[in-house]
């Protein structure tokens, strides 16, 4: 079955650094993949999504590229901020069902 | 907007009680669909529907009864509640196109707590 593999956390940042969050995922078929964040006391909210190998998904300066030669699709951000400080999920759906896929959850800490 | 709305919040119960979380959602949504969040984890699927009067199992039902008699509505059922399904519930809804494209809206949550 389809399974998505993230990198597990926490991660501790100071505010400027540069991050990357890895995502891999396995599935059949050609899935669309998708970022999802959880801000504390909150519920998910779509962050940035990509539905073919080689788009890339942007939102609020994150980025994630969809390669599908290397079945990933890692989340970036130049230069963090206190505000980003979060949960961050890797997500896919597959073939034409409804059901989404959802990675573990990688806690995001950044310190002023 | 309201959006989804879940109810309660917070919840305690003891063991073998049941309960009702509610969820409503006022997008006009086709798609609806209940999760469980726990550590380490991640979300799993409980049960989902794709319109009033059908439902369908997900990753883990067991324990879990559901029912979608309107659009607007999609309450979870535990008839008789277990420790291990103390966790974090959240409701999650889309359009068919939406969910096709993989953009779920969610509810705030609902914690459960079961002694």
């Amino acid at each position: 079955g389809d399974s998505v593999t993230q990198m597990e956390g926490p991660v501790t940042l100071s505010e400027e650094a540069f991050l990357t969050i890895n995502c891999t995922y396995t599935a059949t078929g050609y899935p669309s993949l998708f970022w999802y964040v959880q801000y504390p006391g909150e519920g998910l909210q779509l962050l940035l999504k990509a539905t073919k190998a080689d788009d890339k998904g942007s939102n609020k300066g994150f980025e994630a590229t969809y390669r599908k030669e290397t079945t990933s699709f890692h989340l970036e951000k130049g230069s963090v901020q206190v505000s980003d400080s979060a949960v961050y999920f890797c997500a896919l759906i597959g073939g034409s069902n409804y059901k989404l896929t959802f990675g573990k959850g990688t806690l995001l800490t950044v310190n002023p | 907007n309201a959006g989804v709305t879940q109810t309660p919040k917070f919840q305690v119960l003891k063991t073998g009680q049941s309960m009702t979380l509610q969820c409503a959602q006022d997008m006009n949504h086709e798609y609806m669909s209940w999760y469980r969040q726990d550590p380490g984890m991640g979300l799993r699927l409980i049960h989902y529907s794709v319109g009033a009067g059908i439902t369908d199992q997900g990753e883990v039902p067991n324990g879990y009864n559901v029912s979608r008699s309107t659009t607007e509505d999609f309450p979870l059922r535990l008839l008789s509640a277990a420790p291990s399904q103390t966790s974090v519930y959240f409701c999650a809804s889309s359009s068919k196109g939406q969910m096709n494209t993989g953009e779920l809206f969610f509810g705030e949550g609902s914690r459960l707590t079961v002694l």
